[in-house]
């Protein structure tokens, strides 16, 4: 059975701390996500990866950075968190080919306080 | 650019009562086009996928989508909503660039069920 798997489901950090959302996955695929769901704004992608220590920034990547060094994980950052980074973050993965569908973790709901 | 949108944000039904998501892209090629389901606190489970060929798509759960080109339209549907259907419902249309693919996200609808 495929997986995506986050490290965390649940989060709490205090304002100005470094924060790491670990995400790995066993179906060795070459691109990798980030995605920030918020209540009436979707999915939103943050930074992906199409491949080791490649990166490429989505819509949202202020405040974010990422990291891979190996293909099955890949790690948001985030550097000095703050309270408007509360939210659901979803990693996902897929394979390089266009035709074929994302697979997602459970998510990690973080809140910062 | 690329867009998705889903007209209702929040849709209530009865059980046993058929439904209908509406879902519209803006696309410049043909979209490669997904419907997923999250359940609470949960990630996101594919129900179905449209690439090429038959318009009509069949998924899991008993769900299917049509896709419509002269609309711009990749609506979900299932003749038969049971109470465990309720859960929020995500159409994304796949981007491809430069040899990687991502995906664009509605902002989703939540469907409730009442028994």
């Amino acid at each position: 059975d495929v997986k995506v798997t986050q490290s965390s489901r649940y989060l709490v950090k205090r304002t100005g701390e470094k924060v790491f959302l670990e995400c790995v996955q066993d179906m060795d695929h070459e691109n990798m996500f980030w995605y920030r769901q918020d209540p009436g704004l979707g999915l939103r992608l943050i930074y992906f990866s199409y491949d080791v220590k490649m990166k490429e920034k989505g819509d949202i990547p202020e405040g974010y950075s990422v990291s891979r060094e190996k293909k099955e994980r890949f790690s948001l950052i985030l550097e000095s968190a703050s309270t408007n980074q509360t939210s659901m973050y979803l990693c996902a993965s897929s394979s390089v080919t266009g035709d074929t569908e994302a697979f997602f973790g459970q998510g990690t709901r973080l809140t910062v306080v | 650019a690329q867009s998705v949108t889903q007209p209702d944000i929040h849709i209530t039904v009865s059980e046993g009562a058929s439904l209908e998501l509406r879902c519209n892209y803006s696309y410049g090629a043909t979209p490669y086009l997904f419907w997923y389901v999250q359940s609470p606190g949960q990630g996101l489970q594919l129900l179905l996928k449209y690439f090429s060929g038959d318009t009509l798509v069949q998924g899991i759960k008993g769900f299917e989508a049509e896709f419509k080109r002269s609309q711009s339209s990749f609506n979900l549907r299932k003749p038969s909503v049971h109470w465990s259907d309720a859960a929020e419902y995500f159409c994304a249309v796949g981007h491809s660039s430069g040899g990687y693919n991502k995906l664009i996200f509605g902002a989703g609808t939540r469907l409730a069920v009442h028994p």
